[in-house]
């Protein structure tokens, strides 16, 4: 199976600094991942699919690229409420397998 | 708009059967346009996929909790359900429902089951 890992595990930025997240898988996926945010205590939500389209409102200072093996969520301008763990996943085929998650907050 | 809520008791006793629901509301699990997964999250842990099941009745497992994992669909209530068996401590987690087209843009508030005797 298809194995994703994340990079770095945490991170800490000041407001308004752009923040880079890396999700690397064991084996190419074309553009068949998604990226989502977790909030302390709250449900896991989409931010990005297919690599790159971001979900319906989503704020635009996020914003996903990559192909293959390689993918990166960009946060633009980071604001208070990016606080949170973000996670990619897979989906070119079962298992729909997340990686580890990048807890984010602010320096 | 398409709503997920999960049901089922939040303590099970080591070695019995896990039994959730997930109740679909706002549109139909037979549209044919989506696969209903379940994940879990241990406490302080990250997102574990556990499997799928199309409307048709086809499922995809974890190949970790492969042999002791069940999804079934029920159509006619618009509901999907898991069985985890032999469960142990480990299998304590929030467990979550959702939707997905690739992505999962809907998901359930999660329910959170404790694996103690």
């Amino acid at each position: 199976d298809i194995q994703m890992t994340q990079s770095p595990s945490s991170l800490s930025a000041s407001v308004g600094d752009r923040v880079t997240i890396t999700c690397r898988a064991s084996q190419g996926i074309s553009n068949y991942l998604a990226w989502y945010q977790q909030k302390p205590g709250k449900v896991p939500k989409l931010l990005i699919y297919a690599a790159s389209t971001l979900q319906s409102g989503v704020p635009s200072r996020f914003s996903g690229s990559g192909s293959g093996t390689d993918f990166t969520l960009t946060i633009s301008s980071l604001q208070p409420e990016d606080v949170a763990t973000y996670y990619c996943q897979k989906y070119n085929s079962a298992p729909f397998t997340f990686g580890p998650g990048t807890k984010v907050d602010i320096k | 708009q398409v709503q997920l809520q999960e049901s089922g008791p939040g303590l099970v006793k080591p070695s019995q059967t896990l039994s959730l629901t997930c109740t679909v509301s706002g549109g139909s699990i037979s549209s044919g346009d989506y696969y209903w997964s379940w994940i879990r999250q241990p406490p302080g842990k990250g997102l574990e996929w556990i499997g799928y099941i199309y409307y048709s009745g086809s499922t995809y497992y974890n190949p970790s909790l492969k042999s002791r994992v069940t999804i079934s669909v029920d159509t006619s209530k618009n509901q999907f359900s898991l069985k985890l068996s032999s469960v142990t401590a480990a299998d304590t987690a929030v467990y979550y429902c959702a939707r997905s087209i690739g992505g999962m843009d809907v998901w359930g508030q999660g329910t959170t089951v404790t694996v103690s005797s």
